[in-house]
Formats: structure tokens, sequence, C-alpha cells
């Protein structure tokens, strides 16, 4: 089973909206770090935020946002005022730990477009 | 200036041949990371050295020897690749293995390796 779920294969967004990408996740450890990268097509994975299991509130950062339900093991991004230099692939990824150890487990990404 | 470096961008190599990728931290990290991506395909972790001491090997074939001589420089020697080795190898850090879960993995911009 995933344990990493991005159902978005590709989104587009009209430059300066809002866009929200999906991740829904599984873990039955009650502790755990979520975080969301951005790779551009030139390859470098760049961490943008990062929300724990125990946070109360949602993780910002800049026009970042992480929106954090953690009944329905979803969190969300969310990128306010798009810009064209935001397009690029989006990974969330889970860190927990299992079996004794400690694992980063990725999603299969979502391509996002930002049109002019 | 990134934080980790990864060398050679790019590497075409045929199956006979042996190359070596590198990568290098300068964030004084004691972890290090080497990850497949492959189209369509969520990361693939291979390897994890904890304070130069290898931690995790996900089942790896015997063509990729991994070598950390210490906490900031990790090697991936190459030897008889196939055709389906051809990915971008990413090769991340993070402060400590066992640390807390909101450390963030940091990423080299990665090797894009094709074998013929």
């Amino acid at each position: 089973a995933q344990k990493i779920t991005q159902t978005q294969p590709g989104m587009f967004v009209q430059e300066k909206e809002a866009v929200t990408l999906d991740c829904t996740y599984d873990t039955s450890d009650p502790s755990y770090g979520l975080f969301w990268y951005k790779q551009p097509s030139s390859g470098e994975m760049i961490f943008l935020i990062y929300q724990g299991s125990y946070d109360q509130q949602n993780a910002t950062e800049g026009r970042y946002s992480l929106n954090f339900q953690k009944a329905r093991k979803s969190a969300n991004l969310v990128i306010s005022a798009s810009q064209l230099g935001d397009s690029a692939m989006y990974f969330c990824a889970m860190r927990e730990l299992t079996s004794g150890t400690y694992k980063y487990i990725f999603g299969t990404g979502t391509r996002l477009k930002v049109l002019a | 200036e990134t934080g980790v470096t990864q060398t050679p961008r790019h590497l075409v190599m045929g199956m006979t041949n042996k190359k070596s990728l590198k990568c290098e931290q300068h964030l004084g990290h004691n972890a290090m990371y080497w990850y497949k991506q492959s189209a369509k395909k969520p990361l693939e972790l291979m390897f994890v050295y904890n304070f130069k001491e290898q931690t995790e090997n996900n089942s790896v074939p015997s063509r990729f020897s991994p070598e950390c001589p210490n906490s900031s420089h990790l090697f991936l020697h190459l030897h008889t690749l196939q055709p389906e080795d051809s990915a971008l190898y990413l090769c991340a850090s993070s402060q400590d293995y066992w640390g807390q879960t909101n450390q963030p993995q940091h990423f080299g911009d990665g090797t894009r390796l094709s074998i013929l």
C-alpha cells in the first residue's frame, strides 16, 4: 500500500492565483514529520516546508502553507500568488519510525505548470 | 553555493565501464543518503550512512557500491551497470539519522546517468 499518495500527476494554475497540491499519507506511528520538496527541471530537490505530527498550527513559509488535517491524514501544500518560477515537480514526503529505523518516504510527485 | 554538491552532473557510460559518483556536503550533517529517481516512480532510497557507518542498504544490486570515508563525503561506485540503471541519482544529507522527525533532507543537484 502507498504510504504517500499524490493523486494529481499534473496541475495548471494561472500566474498570481493560489493552487493546492494534494497529499495523503498512511502511518501508524504517532510521531512523524511531513515535508514538501520542489524539484525544478534542473534536478535539485529543494526543501520547502515541514509539519510535525504534534504541531497544533499549520506550517507557513512565505508563500507556502501546509493545510494539515491529521484526522484525514492529509497534508496539502498551498502556494499563494503563483509565479512562473513555481513551475516544477512537487514531492510530498514523510519521515516515520518504522521497525526501529527512520524512513523518509516520498510520493510520486505533482507537476505544476504556472501559466502567464 | 549549494550545501550538497554532486559530481558529475551528467554521465554516459557503457555497461562494462567503471565510474564513480561523488557527493560532498558542507552543512555539518552526519547522515548521508543515495537515492535513485526514475521516471514516473517514487524516489528509491538506496543507501544510508550515519557517522560514516552504513545504516541501510535497501536490497541494492552489488553493481552499486557505496563508500563513505567521512561524514562530509559519499561516493557511489558503479560497475557493470544495466540499461535499467539509467536514472537521476540524488545525494542527500540530514543532521542525524536518529534525530527528531523535523529534520529535512538537503539534496544535491543529482547526477543524470545514462547507460548505453
